[in-house]
């Protein structure tokens, strides 16, 4: 079956532009997270959204990002403003319930440079 | 959160077994002990998971300490397509939002040779 998806693969964006990231969790997976990843670190959480409702957005890292899940399958990250320290692959996963044991399916990631 | 400890990276000959090492000396008894790979360019992949007791799947064995302070992932012929940063991630549940979110370290590289 289809895996998560994301898109776009790369972007692109001037300091200080408007970005948004998508994210097609696997359907009927209920519980979707983005994380970002820098070069040579292992992945960072940012947001966690069980059903339609952010259930933990400690890992923003400041107001300028925020993310929506409207109807609780696709999910779109948004960064205002953005700076070059923004750069990183940003990563979804979903996962069928959210619990201890239910392993979370990633994404290709989508890379995004700011100039 | 407890931490984990890996080698930062290993090396292989294909078809060989590989024991790729994890610490976690802080564990507490409600983690369980989850393992990821990432290939070049991709997304984090399961590899498999477990609390106490040795697991198998189809991709690797987990052997896990009697005192759970330390596990090993086991990949028992080691491919080139095995060749990823391999992350060994403690999993519980956060109290108060009830997030099962993964705090990743730096993992183990490992490379196999040919």
């Amino acid at each position: 079956g289809a895996g998560v998806s994301q898109t776009p693969s790369n972007k692109v964006t001037e300091k200080g532009k408007y970005v948004e990231l998508r994210c097609d969790p696997i359907s009927g997976h209920t519980a979707l997270y983005w994380y970002r990843q820098s070069l040579g670190q292992g992945p960072e959480f940012l947001i966690y959204f069980q059903g339609t409702g952010a259930a933990d957005d400690s890992g923003l890292p400041n107001d300028r990002f925020f993310a929506v899940r409207p109807e609780g399958s696709v999910s779109t990250l948004k960064i205002q403003r953005t700076e070059r320290g923004d750069s990183a692959v940003y990563l979804c996963a979903s996962s069928l319930l959210a619990g201890v044991s239910y392993e979370q399916y990633f994404g290709p990631g989508t890379r995004l440079t700011v100039t | 959160d407890a931490k984990t400890t890996q080698p930062n990276s290993m090396e292989s000959n294909e078809e060989e077994p590989v024991h790729l090492p994890c610490n976690h000396s802080t564990i507490s008894g409600t983690d369980y002990i989850h393992w990821y790979r990432q290939l070049p360019s991709q997304g984090p992949e399961y590899v498999i998971h477990g609390l106490t007791s040795n697991v198998n799947n189809r991709m690797a064995s987990l052997a896990i300490a009697e005192d759970r302070k330390s596990s090993t992932l086991i990949l028992h012929r080691a491919t080139l397509r095995d060749a990823a940063v391999y992350y060994c991630i403690l999993r519980d549940k956060e109290r108060t939002s009830g997030t099962y979110k993964y705090i990743f370290g730096t993992g183990t590289r490992l490379k196999v040779l040919a």
